[in-house]
Protein backbone atom coordinates (compact mmCIF):
# COMPACT_ATOMS: atom_id res chain seq x y z
CA UNK A 1 0.00 0.00 0.00
CA UNK A 2 1.08 3.12 -1.00
CA UNK A 3 1.85 5.25 2.18
CA UNK A 4 2.24 9.37 2.52
CA UNK A 5 2.88 10.57 6.20
CA UNK A 6 3.27 13.69 7.75
CA UNK A 7 6.10 15.10 10.47
CA UNK A 8 2.63 16.45 12.87
CA UNK A 9 -0.73 15.78 12.77
CA UNK A 10 -1.24 19.09 15.01
CA UNK A 11 0.67 22.43 15.26
CA UNK A 12 0.68 25.66 16.86
CA UNK A 13 2.60 28.57 16.20
CA UNK A 14 2.87 31.72 16.93
CA UNK A 15 2.46 34.62 14.21
CA UNK A 16 6.11 35.40 12.24
CA UNK A 17 7.25 32.21 13.17
CA UNK A 18 9.00 30.08 10.30
CA UNK A 19 7.23 26.94 10.14
CA UNK A 20 8.19 23.62 8.11
CA UNK A 21 5.83 21.02 7.27
CA UNK A 22 7.42 17.41 6.31
CA UNK A 23 5.74 14.71 3.86
CA UNK A 24 7.51 11.30 3.13
CA UNK A 25 6.08 8.82 0.69
CA UNK A 26 7.34 5.18 0.18
CA UNK A 27 5.90 4.47 -3.11
CA UNK A 28 9.15 6.08 -5.15
CA UNK A 29 6.63 8.68 -6.48
CA UNK A 30 7.38 11.30 -9.04
CA UNK A 31 5.38 13.73 -7.86
CA UNK A 32 5.01 15.45 -4.39
CA UNK A 33 1.78 17.95 -3.35
CA UNK A 34 0.76 20.25 -0.62
CA UNK A 35 -2.86 21.61 -0.43
CA UNK A 36 -4.39 23.38 1.90
CA UNK A 37 -8.47 22.30 3.28
CA UNK A 38 -10.39 25.31 4.40
CA UNK A 39 -14.26 24.80 4.75
CA UNK A 40 -16.62 25.48 2.01
CA UNK A 41 -13.22 25.82 -0.51
CA UNK A 42 -12.25 22.36 -0.67
CA UNK A 43 -8.44 21.32 -1.57
CA UNK A 44 -6.63 24.31 -3.07
CA UNK A 45 -2.94 23.36 -4.22
CA UNK A 46 0.22 25.60 -3.07
CA UNK A 47 2.76 24.41 -4.92
CA UNK A 48 3.72 20.32 -6.64
CA UNK A 49 7.29 18.96 -7.59
CA UNK A 50 7.68 16.34 -10.28
CA UNK A 51 11.06 16.13 -9.47
CA UNK A 52 14.08 16.32 -7.25
CA UNK A 53 14.45 19.97 -7.12
CA UNK A 54 12.03 20.93 -9.25
CA UNK A 55 9.19 23.08 -8.02
CA UNK A 56 5.80 24.48 -9.46
CA UNK A 57 3.27 27.04 -8.05
CA UNK A 58 -0.12 26.23 -8.00
CA UNK A 59 -2.91 27.99 -7.14
CA UNK A 60 -2.19 29.94 -3.90
CA UNK A 61 1.15 29.91 -3.29
CA UNK A 62 1.93 33.43 -1.67
CA UNK A 63 3.41 32.89 1.58
CA UNK A 64 4.60 29.60 0.98
CA UNK A 65 7.92 27.76 -0.66
CA UNK A 66 8.93 24.24 -0.71
CA UNK A 67 11.88 22.42 -0.95
CA UNK A 68 12.38 18.88 -2.50
CA UNK A 69 15.98 17.28 -1.74
CA UNK A 70 14.87 13.64 -1.34
CA UNK A 71 12.56 11.95 -4.27
CA UNK A 72 11.19 10.50 -1.01
CA UNK A 73 10.46 14.11 1.19
CA UNK A 74 8.75 17.27 -0.04
CA UNK A 75 8.98 20.25 2.61
CA UNK A 76 6.25 23.43 2.97
CA UNK A 77 7.27 26.53 4.57
CA UNK A 78 5.96 28.95 5.75
CA UNK A 79 8.56 31.55 6.18
CA UNK A 80 6.76 33.95 8.44
CA UNK A 81 3.37 32.18 9.55
CA UNK A 82 0.34 34.06 9.59
CA UNK A 83 -3.28 33.88 11.62
CA UNK A 84 -4.78 33.27 7.77
CA UNK A 85 -2.69 30.41 7.54
CA UNK A 86 -4.21 28.22 9.99
CA UNK A 87 -5.72 25.68 7.98
CA UNK A 88 -5.35 21.90 7.36
CA UNK A 89 -2.25 21.24 5.29
CA UNK A 90 -2.38 18.24 3.52
CA UNK A 91 0.56 16.37 1.18
CA UNK A 92 -0.15 14.08 -1.63
CA UNK A 93 2.06 12.09 -4.26
CA UNK A 94 1.65 10.49 -7.41
CA UNK A 95 2.95 8.57 -10.21
CA UNK A 96 4.24 10.18 -13.84
CA UNK A 97 2.52 13.92 -13.88
CA UNK A 98 2.14 13.41 -17.93
CA UNK A 99 0.64 9.73 -17.84
CA UNK A 100 -2.95 10.10 -17.43
CA UNK A 101 -2.66 8.00 -14.42
CA UNK A 102 -3.22 11.38 -12.21
CA UNK A 103 -4.42 9.80 -8.63
CA UNK A 104 -2.88 11.25 -5.67
CA UNK A 105 -2.80 9.51 -2.76
CA UNK A 106 -2.84 11.32 0.59
CA UNK A 107 -1.28 11.69 3.92
CA UNK A 108 -3.16 12.19 7.32
CA UNK A 109 -2.74 16.03 7.49
CA UNK A 110 -1.33 18.73 9.54
CA UNK A 111 -3.60 20.65 11.25
CA UNK A 112 -1.79 24.63 11.64
CA UNK A 113 -3.04 26.74 14.22
CA UNK A 114 -1.49 30.10 13.83
CA UNK A 115 -1.90 32.52 17.18
CA UNK B 1 -12.31 29.29 -15.88
CA UNK B 2 -11.71 25.59 -14.57
CA UNK B 3 -14.43 24.53 -11.24
CA UNK B 4 -15.59 21.63 -10.16
CA UNK B 5 -18.50 21.78 -8.09
CA UNK B 6 -21.01 19.91 -6.16
CA UNK B 7 -24.57 20.38 -6.32
CA UNK B 8 -25.58 19.40 -2.55
CA UNK B 9 -23.27 20.37 0.54
CA UNK B 10 -24.46 17.34 2.70
CA UNK B 11 -26.53 14.37 1.89
CA UNK B 12 -28.85 12.38 5.16
CA UNK B 13 -29.43 8.86 4.20
CA UNK B 14 -30.77 6.12 6.25
CA UNK B 15 -28.81 2.53 6.34
CA UNK B 16 -29.00 0.65 3.86
CA UNK B 17 -30.29 3.09 1.26
CA UNK B 18 -28.40 4.01 -1.71
CA UNK B 19 -26.54 7.04 -2.12
CA UNK B 20 -25.97 9.50 -4.78
CA UNK B 21 -23.71 12.30 -4.75
CA UNK B 22 -23.20 14.76 -7.95
CA UNK B 23 -20.94 16.30 -9.02
CA UNK B 24 -20.84 18.99 -12.19
CA UNK B 25 -17.57 20.27 -13.57
CA UNK B 26 -16.96 22.85 -15.86
CA UNK B 27 -14.10 22.12 -18.39
CA UNK B 28 -15.27 20.36 -21.75
CA UNK B 29 -11.83 19.17 -21.96
CA UNK B 30 -11.39 17.15 -18.64
CA UNK B 31 -10.69 13.27 -19.35
CA UNK B 32 -10.58 11.58 -16.49
CA UNK B 33 -12.06 11.93 -12.71
CA UNK B 34 -12.11 10.58 -9.51
CA UNK B 35 -14.08 10.29 -6.18
CA UNK B 36 -12.31 10.44 -2.80
CA UNK B 37 -14.05 10.01 0.52
CA UNK B 38 -12.17 11.84 3.33
CA UNK B 39 -13.05 10.55 7.14
CA UNK B 40 -12.91 12.33 9.98
CA UNK B 41 -9.33 13.47 10.76
CA UNK B 42 -7.96 11.33 8.05
CA UNK B 43 -6.62 12.55 4.27
CA UNK B 44 -8.38 12.00 1.38
CA UNK B 45 -8.42 8.20 0.41
CA UNK B 46 -9.29 6.97 -3.41
CA UNK B 47 -12.14 5.42 -4.21
CA UNK B 48 -12.99 4.92 -7.60
CA UNK B 49 -12.18 6.88 -10.76
CA UNK B 50 -13.49 7.38 -14.69
CA UNK B 51 -11.94 8.17 -18.08
CA UNK B 52 -13.92 10.61 -20.36
CA UNK B 53 -14.10 7.39 -22.99
CA UNK B 54 -16.58 5.81 -20.79
CA UNK B 55 -19.95 6.64 -19.30
CA UNK B 56 -19.94 3.65 -16.07
CA UNK B 57 -17.50 2.30 -14.24
CA UNK B 58 -18.27 -0.07 -11.10
CA UNK B 59 -16.20 -0.80 -8.24
CA UNK B 60 -17.21 -2.55 -5.13
CA UNK B 61 -20.46 -1.19 -3.49
CA UNK B 62 -19.84 2.27 -5.45
CA UNK B 63 -20.39 3.23 -9.08
CA UNK B 64 -19.68 6.07 -11.07
CA UNK B 65 -21.71 7.70 -14.13
CA UNK B 66 -20.32 9.92 -16.47
CA UNK B 67 -22.43 12.48 -18.27
CA UNK B 68 -20.16 14.33 -20.73
CA UNK B 69 -23.26 16.05 -22.31
CA UNK B 70 -23.95 17.93 -19.29
CA UNK B 71 -20.70 17.86 -17.88
CA UNK B 72 -22.00 15.60 -14.91
CA UNK B 73 -20.72 13.02 -13.01
CA UNK B 74 -22.44 11.45 -10.34
CA UNK B 75 -20.95 8.74 -7.36
CA UNK B 76 -23.98 6.09 -6.31
CA UNK B 77 -23.32 4.10 -3.01
CA UNK B 78 -25.33 1.05 -2.95
CA UNK B 79 -26.36 -0.65 0.74
CA UNK B 80 -25.31 2.85 2.07
CA UNK B 81 -23.61 1.83 5.62
CA UNK B 82 -22.58 4.04 9.04
CA UNK B 83 -18.88 3.48 8.05
CA UNK B 84 -19.69 5.45 4.49
CA UNK B 85 -20.15 8.64 6.32
CA UNK B 86 -17.41 10.61 5.27
CA UNK B 87 -16.84 13.77 2.67
CA UNK B 88 -16.58 12.98 -0.50
CA UNK B 89 -14.95 14.79 -3.22
CA UNK B 90 -14.93 14.57 -6.77
CA UNK B 91 -11.90 15.57 -9.09
CA UNK B 92 -11.10 16.88 -12.40
CA UNK B 93 -7.90 16.46 -14.14
CA UNK B 94 -6.32 18.51 -16.08
CA UNK B 95 -3.31 20.29 -17.54
CA UNK B 96 -1.97 23.01 -15.88
CA UNK B 97 0.79 25.36 -16.68
CA UNK B 98 3.89 23.48 -18.15
CA UNK B 99 1.54 20.31 -19.72
CA UNK B 100 1.76 18.87 -16.40
CA UNK B 101 -1.71 17.49 -15.15
CA UNK B 102 -3.34 18.60 -11.76
CA UNK B 103 -6.25 17.88 -9.84
CA UNK B 104 -8.60 20.61 -9.32
CA UNK B 105 -11.27 19.50 -6.38
CA UNK B 106 -14.70 20.67 -5.69
CA UNK B 107 -15.89 21.97 -2.26
CA UNK B 108 -16.97 18.21 -0.90
CA UNK B 109 -20.55 16.72 0.07
CA UNK B 110 -20.90 15.64 3.50
CA UNK B 111 -22.81 12.09 3.55
CA UNK B 112 -24.96 11.25 7.02
CA UNK B 113 -25.58 7.50 7.42
CA UNK B 114 -28.39 7.56 9.89
CA UNK B 115 -29.52 4.05 11.69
Amino acid sequence: DVKVTQSSRYLVKRTGEKVFLECVQDMDHENMFWYRQDPGLGLRLIYFSYDVKMKEKGDIPEGYSVSREKKERFSLILESASTNQTSMYLCASSYLAQVRTDTQYFGPGTRLTVL
Amino acid sequence: GESVGLHLPTLSVQEGDNSIINCAYSNSASDYFIWYKQESGKGPQFIIDIRSNMDKRQGQRVTVLLNKTVKHLSLQIAATQPGDSAVYFCADSSRGAGGYNKLIFGAGTRLAVHP
